[in-house]
């Protein structure tokens, strides 16, 4: 058990539908980060937040994709109009240090047909 | 901006073997080097980490790396795996002391048959 939680863990939608995933950090981690992968590649950051600040968006954030952080603690990443290139593993890292020592959640899998 | 680099894509070893996975980093500054570990089924875990000092830096399940700066490289190493250390390792960097998020490189794929 890592601490941080992510919810669903596996979402499938149709092309042009909106999703949004949820992330619960572990306790007093003040430093939040959502991450892209697919298959056969590492990791990609899409954004950052420091408590409810979001400080660092990524070029892979498009206008389609939101993330909220509303009270320092949860986090969402919504996507809004689906398109297959979305389909991916959506990990949440958090961390309280800022040495980046990431402890990643199991992750929500994206399917969109 | 940083990137890293994975030498190897996928990596075929018989148990006992020694391993010996590259990465390479781009960045002009001081950096943060990691690896994570990632065991078919579960989320990624960090094997080891270097900040500074001893370039020599050991982990979890007798892992190490070696930081060489002149080469900007970060190999992990292991004299003898095991079957359980099937699994995914990515190669992660990020400025030190920037607070930015960690740069990962795209993995490689270790497989050991016992």
């Amino acid at each position: 058990d890592t601490g941080v939680s992510q919810d669903p863990r596996h979402k499938i939608t149709k092309r042009g539908q909106n999703v949004t995933f949820r992330c619960d950090p572990i306790s007093e981690h003040n430093r939040l980060y959502w991450y892209r992968q697919t298959l056969g590649q590492g990791p990609e950051f899409l954004t950052y937040f420091q408590n409810e600040a979001q400080l660092e968006k990524s070029r892979l954030l498009s206008d389609r994709f939101s993330a909220e952080r509303p009270k320092g603690s949860f986090s969402t990443l919504e996507i809004q109009r689906t398109e297959q290139g979305d389909s991916a593993m959506y990990l949440c890292a958090t961390t309280v240090k800022g040495d980046g020592e990431l402890f990643f959640g199991e992750g929500s899998r994206l399917t969109v047909l | 901006a940083q990137s890293v680099s994975q030498h190897n894509h996928h990596v075929i070893l018989s148990e006992a073997a020694s391993l010996e996975l590259g990465c390479n980093y781009s960045y002009g500054g001081t950096v943060n080097l990691f690896w994570y570990v990632q065991y078919p089924g579960q989320h990624l875990q960090l094997l080891l980490k270097y900040f500074s000092g001893d370039p020599l830096v050991k982990g979890i399940k007798g892992f190490e790396a070696e930081f060489i700066k002149s080469k900007f490289s970060f190999n992990l190493r292991k004299p003898s795996v095991q079957w359980s250390d099937t699994a995914e390792y990515f190669c992660a960097v990020n400025a030190w002391q920037a607070g930015t998020a960690l740069i990962f490189g795209k993995g490689t794929t270790l497989s050991v048959s016992s």
